[in-house]
C-alpha cells in the first residue's frame, strides 16, 4: 500500500483480556517496526523484524508482550491479560533497507493503534 | 541514565527567532542519527538525518558530536507551522538497527 496501515485504530478492553493489533507495511519494506508511546513520552522501542525474523525483542516488557510476522509482510503483536498499564498508542513503522543499505533506519510511521484498558 | 535524553521544553519562541534543541546519548557506539518530528496526536515523521560532518536541510541543520555524545537541530526563521514536539533517535549499537527515540522536545512558535 501507500502507507503503514494499522488497525484497529482504537481498542477499548477490559483487564484480563487478549488483544491483537495488526500492521500492514510499505510494500517490499523488509523492516518493520513495533513502538509504544504513553502521553507525553517518546516512543518506546518493542521489537524489529528483519523479514520473517525477530531481529531484536529485547524491548518487549515482559512474556504478555509477543509479535509475529510470518509471511515476512503483515505483522500482529499479541498482548495477553491486559493491565491497565498496557493503555498506550501502539506504533508499527516499516523501513525499506536491511543493514547497510541506504535506506535502513529510516522509518514511516503508521498513525497508531490506540489501546486503552479498562 | 537513559540511552536517549532531551529536555522535554516546552521551548516557547516568537515567529522568526533561532532556537537550538540538544540530545545527549549514553552509548558511545551508537552507529546512526536522526530528527523526527510529531505533531500532536499525530505518528512521528522523518525530519532529518544526522551525519558526522553536519547537515543542513533549508531552516534546519543538524549537528553530531561524538566525543560529547551529543546531536544538535538548528532551527532559523521559526514559522508557527514549526511547532510540533522534535525527538531525538538513535541507534545504539553496530549489531541491531534498533532505534531508540528521546522523550521529545516540544516547540511552541507564537505570532
Amino acid at each position: 500500500g501507500a502507507g503503514v496501515s494499522q488497525t484497529p485504530s482504537n481498542k477499548v478492553t477490559e483487564k484480563g483480556k487478549y488483544v491483537e493489533l495488526r500492521c500492514d507495511p510499505i510494500s517490499g519494506h523488509t523492516a518493520l517496526y513495533w513502538y509504544r508511546q504513553s502521553l507525553g513520552q517518546g516512543p518506546e522501542f518493542l521489537i524489529y523484524f528483519q523479514g520473517t525474523g525477530a531481529a531484536d525483542d529485547s524491548g518487549l516488557p515482559n512474556d504478555r508482550f509477543f509479535a509475529v510476522r510470518p509471511e515476512g509482510s503483515v505483522s500482529t503483536l499479541k498482548i495477553q491479560r491486559t493491565e491497565r498499564g498496557d493503555s498506550a498508542v501502539y506504533l508499527c513503522a516499516s523501513s525499506s533497507g536491511g543493514r547497510g543499505s541506504s535506506g535502513a533506519n529510516v522509518l514511516t510511521f503508521g498513525a497508531g493503534s490506540r489501546l486503552t484498558v479498562l | 541514565r537513559k540511552e536517549v535524553e532531551q529536555d522535554p521544553g516546552p521551548f516557547n519562541v516568537p515567529e522568526g527567532a533561532t532556537v537550538a534543541f540538544n540530545c545527549t546519548y549514553s552509548n558511545s557506539a551508537s552507529q546512526s542519527f536522526f530528527w523526527y518530528r510529531q505533531d500532536c496526536r499525530k505518528e512521528p515523521k522523518l525530519l532529518m538525518s544526522v551525519y558526522s560532518s553536519g547537515n543542513e536541510d533549508g531552516r534546519f541543520t543538524a549537528q553530531l558530536n561524538r566525543a560529547s555524545q551529543y546531536i544538535s537541530l538548528l532551527i532559523r526563521d521559526s514559522k508557527l507551522s514549526d511547532s510540533a514536539t522534535y525527538l531525538c533517535v538513535v541507534n545504539p549499537s553496530y549489531n541491531t538497527d534498533k532505534l531508540i527515540f528521546g522523550t521529545g522536545t516540544r516547540l511552541q512558535v507564537f505570532p
